[in-house]
Parts: structure tokens; C-alpha cells; sequence
């Protein structure tokens, strides 16, 4: 079945780091993919989405893009920041109809020290 | 500005004790979903609605039931919570079932169990 794999946590950087968060799927079709961010004690926000091949999704300095020919679509920023702290969800739209649904990787912990 | 507001942010209960957890929504979104989070794991969807359909997860358990009088709120109701239900409870919503319309999160929560 559909399945989102990411690299294991936690990660720790020095702020202006560079970041690189792995995530592949294994899907059948072109799933939407998304990367969601959840800060300490909160709910999860969308970080960035991208619906098809090659599709760039971007905000707040962080990007990632949909590759088909690796099934990747890793998070990167160029210079991380403390209020990046967080753990980063990759997930991928499944099934069709009432049944959608999100499959969500077991996400990554960042902790970015000063 | 909240968009999907979950009340309280923090309940305890004893067990076997009912409690209800509630969430409204100011998108007017026609889609509302009840996550499970447990610590450092992904969320685990329960069920949701699809307007005034409800579609239950298969392996929801029966103490889980939802209510959705009207597109603004949905309520999760816990008939006899057991030690093992302590989590963290998200509410989101979406526009629509599309495969690339996002899920937007409540802060969530957090339910303890004495």
C-alpha cells in the first residue's frame, strides 16, 4: 500500500545551518504530496504542497520538489533559523472520493540551537 | 485569526468518565476530520465528515463517536475513556475531498486520563 518514508530525528543544527529532511513514497499514481510543521504544544500547520512531477513547493525559505523519478520530495532551507524548532510531517494524498485520506511519515524532530 | 478553534486546549477526565472535545471552523469548509496523536507519532485519523456523511476509520474503536450538527462544529465524544485515550486530539478541516486541497489543524487537545 501507499507509504511515506522520512529520516529519522532528531536533528540538531546550528542556526544558519543548512537543512535537508528526507522523505520518499511509495504510491501508486501522482499523489499530492505536503510537508506539514508542528511547533511544540501546537496543532499541525501546512508548510508547502506540490500536486505534480517536478512541482516546486515553497514558503517561509523552505522548499522541496516533487520528484517522480526518485519518489522524493525532500525539505531544504539554506539557513535555518531557532524559531524552526519543530517536527516536520511528510504526507501524501491517497485514494479517491469520500476516501481521501492523508498518509502521514512518522515525522522528524528539528532542534536548532543558537 | 483562528480558523479551526478546538476547546479546551487541555481536559482531564477520569476513567471511564464521557467526555466531549469540540471544535469549530470559520472556513465554511464542507470536510472536517478527527485526528489521534500520541507522542512523537503521527496522527492517526479516526474519522470525518464529508458534510453531514460521517466515515469511520476501520480500526476506530466503538468508544469513539462524532457528532457534526452543522458545518461549523463537530464534537468528538469519548464514551468511557481508558488510560490507552490519553492523546493529543486534532480537529482539521478541508474545502473539499480533492486530491490537492490541504487539511487545515486546530491547536488541538490535549486529553489526559486520571
Amino acid at each position: 500500500g501507499d507509504s511515506v518514508t522520512q529520516m529519522e530525528g532528531p536533528v540538531t543544527l546550528s542556526e544558519e545551518a543548512c537543512l535537508t529532511i528526507n522523505c520518499t513514497y511509495t504510491a501508486t499514481g501522482y499523489p499530492s504530496l505536503f510537508w506539514y510543521v508542528q511547533y511544540p504544544g501546537e496543532g499541525l500547520q501546512l508548510l508547502l504542497k506540490a500536486t505534480k512531477a517536478d512541482d516546486k513547493g515553497s514558503n517561509k525559505g523552505f522548499e522541496a520538489t516533487y520528484r517522480k523519478e526518485t519518489t522524493s520530495f525532500h525539505l531544504e532551507k539554506g539557513s535555518v533559523q531557532v524559531s524552526d524548532s519543530a517536527v516536520y510531517f511528510c504526507a501524501l494524498m491517497r485514494g479517491a472520493g469520500n476516501n481521501r485520506k492523508l498518509i502521514w511519515g512518522l515525522g522528524t524532530s528539528l532542534a536548532v540551537n543558537p | 485569526d483562528a480558523m479551526v478553534i478546538q476547546n479546551p486546549r487541555y481536559q482531564v477526565t477520569q476513567f471511564g468518565k464521557p467526555v466531549t472535545l469540540s471544535c469549530s471552523q470559520t472556513l465554511n469548509h464542507n470536510v472536517m476530520y478527527w485526528y489521534q496523536q500520541k507522542s512523537s507519532q503521527a496522527p492517526k485519523l479516526l474519522f470525518h465528515y464529508y458534510d453531514k456523511d460521517f466515515n469511520n476509520e476501520a480500526d476506530t474503536p466503538d468508544n469513539f463517536q462524532s457528532r457534526r450538527p452543522n458545518t461549523s462544529f463537530c464534537f468528538l465524544d469519548i464514551r468511557s475513556p481508558g488510560l490507552g485515550d490519553a492523546a493529543m486530539y486534532l480537529c482539521a478541516t478541508s474545502r473539499e475531498q480533492g486530491s490537492n486541497q490541504p487539511q487545515h489543524f486546530g491547536d488541538g487537545t490535549r486529553l489526559s486520563i486520571l
